[in-house]
């Protein structure tokens, strides 16, 4: 079975800084992964995805994230932060169409 | 494309009574779509999977007989939680399997906010 990992429960960063959120995952095949990103009290919204090719995905609002096989991760980074960009982030694996979420990771910015 | 819409998205309603959640892919066909349940500050937690025209799939632990789901249409998913106590309060949010060249993400709804008192 799928897992994911988001080591980070809280992160805070000053707008206008970088972002980087970890996420582990644990699959025996190539894996399908996404980032979503959910604002308080919405669903969640898709901010990119890999399946395969290029390591290193681009997405909306000016986020990328890079899989690394050698190292199970998919690490999300933003080069500078809004202050929109505050909300929980969540990495999921996904297998036979079915989604394995991490716990989230909550992104405070500050001014 | 691939927009999900949920309704209603905020319902209170009285301990021992139904409550009908909506789930509807609005620019895409969805034979399969996703329930899930949120508690605060927590991860989503897979209820069930939603096959047009077959039963629902219910993850362990799930009561099917509680959360009833129906998929008559390759839009529309609904969710009914019978006979509603205060700890089935919680986020219930729907997603959906996307479109032919898409089908291995899924796109969700904005959520619905259960209130039992």
């Amino acid at each position: 079975a799928q897992s994911v990992t988001q080591p980070d429960i809280h992160i805070t960063v000053s707008e206008g800084a970088s972002l980087e959120l970890r996420c582990n995952y644990s699959y025996g095949a190539t894996p399908y992964l996404f980032w979503y990103v959910q604002s308080p009290g919405q669903g969640l919204q898709l901010l990119l995805k890999y399946f395969s090719g290029d390591t290193l995905v681009q997405g909306i609002k000016g986020f990328e994230a890079e899989f690394k096989r050698s190292q199970s991760s998919f690490n999300l980074r933003k080069p500078s932060v809004h202050w929109s960009d505050a909300a929980e982030y969540f990495c999921a694996v996904g297998a036979r169409y079915k989604l394995s979420f991490g716990a989230g990771t909550t992104v405070t910015v500050r001014a | 494309g691939a927009v999900v819409s949920q309704h209603p998205s905020r319902v209170i309603c009285k301990s021992g009574t139904s409550v009908k959640i909506e789930c509807r892919s609005l620019d895409f066909q969805a034979t399969t779509m996703f329930w899930y349940r949120q508690f605060p500050k927590q991860s989503l937690m897979l209820m069930a999977t939603s096959n047009e025209g077959s039963k629902a799939t219910y993850e362990q632990g799930v009561e099917k007989d509680k959360f009833l789901i129906n998929h008559a249409s390759l839009t529309l998913s609904t969710l009914t939680v019978t006979s509603a106590h205060p700890e089935d309060s919680s986020f219930y949010i729907c997603s959906a399997r996307g479109p032919r060249d898409r089908e291995e993400t899924q796109y969700f709804g904005p959520g619905t906010r259960l209130l039992v008192l």
